[in-house]
């Protein structure tokens, strides 16, 4: 079992809708979990991250994270073209060590 | 304001030749990372570095080994490439407790 699952996707939103990127992860007793944006042919770069249970809003972007059920997600509001991207779920392990998902490819259509 | 630097974006290799991957962060980090991102298996991390001097095997060690020598710097080595370790190369560093890694640019290694 993958420690952290992603949608590959492509997931296609038009401008301006809300894009909802879905991740699971199997260690029940991860600690926090961060979301980072990957550009084609480029490095990640970190989003957010979250440690509580419930929402945490940042900009345009909201983190939901959901201990019991094991899931996270990142919504993005007010889609805008420059937000396609691949999308990489995070999950930090013991001793700082992250285990990432394969990522969601996200185009946003003009 | 260029924080982790990898020496090389793309390299091109020979099967069996010895290669060096250079990485430098300027933010005084205690841990560093080396990860490998291929298509469809996302990033998996290879070796990684708590401490100077300090190196310790992620989940695909085979075939590389680490060097730490100073903070600001850690070094991934091809002891003997091979075509099967073709792919982009990611340095990652962060401050112990962490709050989110910063990755260098990746370097695209290509063995032939």
């Amino acid at each position: 079992q993958k420690e952290v699952e992603q949608n590959s996707g492509p997931l296609s939103v038009p401008e301006g809708a809300i894009a909802s990127l879905n991740c699971t992860y199997s260690d029940r007793g991860s600690q926090s979990f961060f979301w980072y944006r990957q550009y084609s042919g480029k490095s990640p770069e970190l989003i957010m991250f979250i440690y509580s249970n419930g929402d945490k809003e940042d900009g345009r972007f909201t983190a939901q994270l959901n201990k019991a059920s094991q899931y996270v997600s990142l919504l993005i509001r007010d889609s805008q073209p420059s937000d396609s991207a691949t999308y990489l779920c995070a999950v930090k392990k013991r001793r700082d060590q992250f285990y990432f998902g394969t990522g969601t490819s996200l185009t946003v259509i003009p | 304001d260029v924080k982790v630097t990898q020496s090389s974006r793309y390299l091109v290799k020979r099967t069996g030749e010895k290669v060096f991957l250079e990485c430098v962060q300027d933010m005084d980090h205690e841990n560093m990372f080396w990860y490998r991102q291929d298509p469809g298996l996302g990033l998996r991390l290879i070796y990684f570095s708590y401490d100077v001097k300090m190196k310790e095997k992620g989940d695909i060690p085979e075939g590389y080994s680490v060097s730490r020598e100073k903070k600001e710097r850690f070094s991934l080595i091809l002891e003997s490439a091979s075509t099967n370790q073709t792919s982009m190369y990611l340095c990652a560093s962060d401050r112990r407790g962490s709050y989110g890694y910063t990755f260098g640019s990746g370097t695209r290694l290509t063995v032939v």
